[in-house]
């Protein structure tokens, strides 16, 4: 079974700084990841997505890697601005057939503070 | 607008009620799921459907029954609500084979069993 972990689990940093969030799974088998942004009381908000062929996505100030074969994906968020307070959740895909047809493994995210 | 809608926002059961969630998405998506999200616990999979008329549990389906006799409809069923029950509940959609394409959230169901 995939099994997704991220880490930190939470991560406080003033305005301004580089950040790193990193996210491991178990299979490298993998058809795509995401990561999603989760404000508290809210939905899951999209914010990139990688297919398994790929190695990067970006989108603004972020930017997601993939490396399937070491079973890591990291989100960068450059120049961190209050903001980008919120929990990260990083979502694995497994291929559309047999037994992770249709499944898909969260990690239990990363809660991110930015102060000013 | 296109997306994945979810009714009601809140709901307030007591114990032994029974009610219906529902999830409608107009995007034409095969899969359709039912998550639930409890402080701690990360979002867990209720239940999931690859297709019209097709069902299959996730990790926690007891205590609760779906359906999915449209595409673009999944109900989540609470025959007898526990307080176990009391969470937030998330229904998700996305296509079968387009690789680029990732899922797409509803705004959750705020569900409290009293």
């Amino acid at each position: 079974k995939q099994e997704v972990t991220q880490i930190p689990a939470a991560l406080s940093v003033p305005e301004g700084e580089n950040l790193v969030l990193n996210c491991s799974f178990t299979d490298s088998a993998i058809y795509n990841l995401q990561w999603f942004r989760q404000d508290p009381g809210k939905g899951l908000t999209s914010l990139l997505l990688i297919q398994s062929s790929q190695r990067e996505q970006t989108s603004g100030r972020l930017n997601a890697s993939l490396d399937k074969s070491s079973g890591r994906s990291t989100l960068y968020i450059a120049a961190s601005q209050p903001g980008d307070s919120a929990t990260y959740l990083c979502a694995v895909r497994g291929f559309p057939r047999g037994s992770t047809l249709g499944r898909l493994y969260f990690g239990r995210g990363t809660q991110l503070t930015v102060w000013p | 607008n296109a997306g994945v809608t979810q009714t009601p926002k809140f709901r307030v059961l007591k114990t032994g009620q029974s009610m219906t969630l529902l999830c409608a998405q107009d995007m034409n998506h095969e899969y359709m799921y039912w998550y639930r999200q409890d402080p701690g616990m990360g979002l867990r999979l209720i239940h999931y459907s690859v297709g019209e008329g097709t069902t299959a549990k996730g990790e926690v389906p007891d205590g609760y029954n779906v359906s999915r006799l449209k595409k673009q409809n999944f109900l989540l069923g609470l025959e007898s609500a526990a307080p176990s029950q009391t969470s937030v509940y998330f229904c998700a959609s996305t296509y079968r084979g387009q690789q680029n394409y990732g899922y797409t959230f509803g705004s959750g169901t705020r569900l409290t069993v009293v």
